[in-house]
């Protein structure tokens, strides 16, 4: 079975654009969660969606956005990029919304903002 | 709220010792707790968890974790270090309800000695 696809996994962008990035979960998988990972702030939840819903929404400006399709593919959005965004954002699938339930990572894209 | 607190930011052994990474979480209710594991430039590598019932917790590549709750850890060991192992390890915490986000700690960075 495929695991969670990320693309693209490296991209760069300057202060201002926006970017999208792309998340394949694993097949059958229907909940997707996205985090941020720096340095200086260690992993941060973004946000989950299930069923094409929002689910949870982390602590970040409204300029991080996401949605989720009916195939549950998701993909987040950053408008206004700025240098502190420069990071890891990893994408996590599970089965559903459960606790107990394991989330599988993808590879990360890494964004660069010059 | 929820929160992970893992003692040492960087623990080195050397090949053959034991390796023991500290994890203690905060949670107003009973957790489900993590281990992750991740390699340069790839993405979080499930290691373990502990939902319910037995409180020792055998994962992957020999490592195991012992749920405590008087003492509010889940301390990760193996009992001797290869140097695959090396790698950064993330304790997470999650609770039940309708809050599925991974809480994280900031990570422990372990480096196995020859």
């Amino acid at each position: 079975k495929a695991g969670v696809t990320q693309t693209p996994r490296y991209l760069i962008k300057t202060r201002g654009q926006q970017v999208t990035l792309s998340c394949s979960p694993i097949s059958g998988h229907r909940s997707v969660s996205w985090y941020q990972q720096t340095p200086g702030q260690g992993l941060q939840f973004l946000f989950e969606y299930f069923s094409e819903t929002q689910r949870n929404k982390g602590n970040f400006p409204g300029r991080f956005s996401g949605r989720q399709f009916s195939n549950s593919r998701s993909e987040m959005n950053v408008s206004t990029l700025e240098l502190g965004d420069s990071a890891l954002y990893l994408c996590a699938s599970s089965l559903a919304p459960r606790g107990y339930n394991e989330q599988f990572f993808g590879p990360g894209t890494r964004l660069t903002v010059l | 709220a929820q929160s992970v607190t893992q003692l040492g930011s960087h623990v080195s052994v050397s090949e053959g010792a034991l390796v023991l990474l500290r994890c203690n979480y905060s949670s107003s209710v009973p957790p489900y707790l993590f281990w992750y594991v991740q390699y340069p430039n790839q993405g979080l590598q499930l290691l373990l968890k502990y939902t319910t019932g037995a409180t020792l917790v055998k994962g992957i590549n020999g490592f195991e974790a012992e749920f405590k709750k008087s003492e509010t850890s889940f301390h990760l060991t193996k009992p001797s270090a290869h140097m695959s192992d090396a790698a950064e390890y993330f304790c997470a915490v999650r609770l039940g309800g309708s809050n599925y986000k991974l809480t994280f700690g900031k990570g422990t960075l372990l480096t196995v000695n020859p």
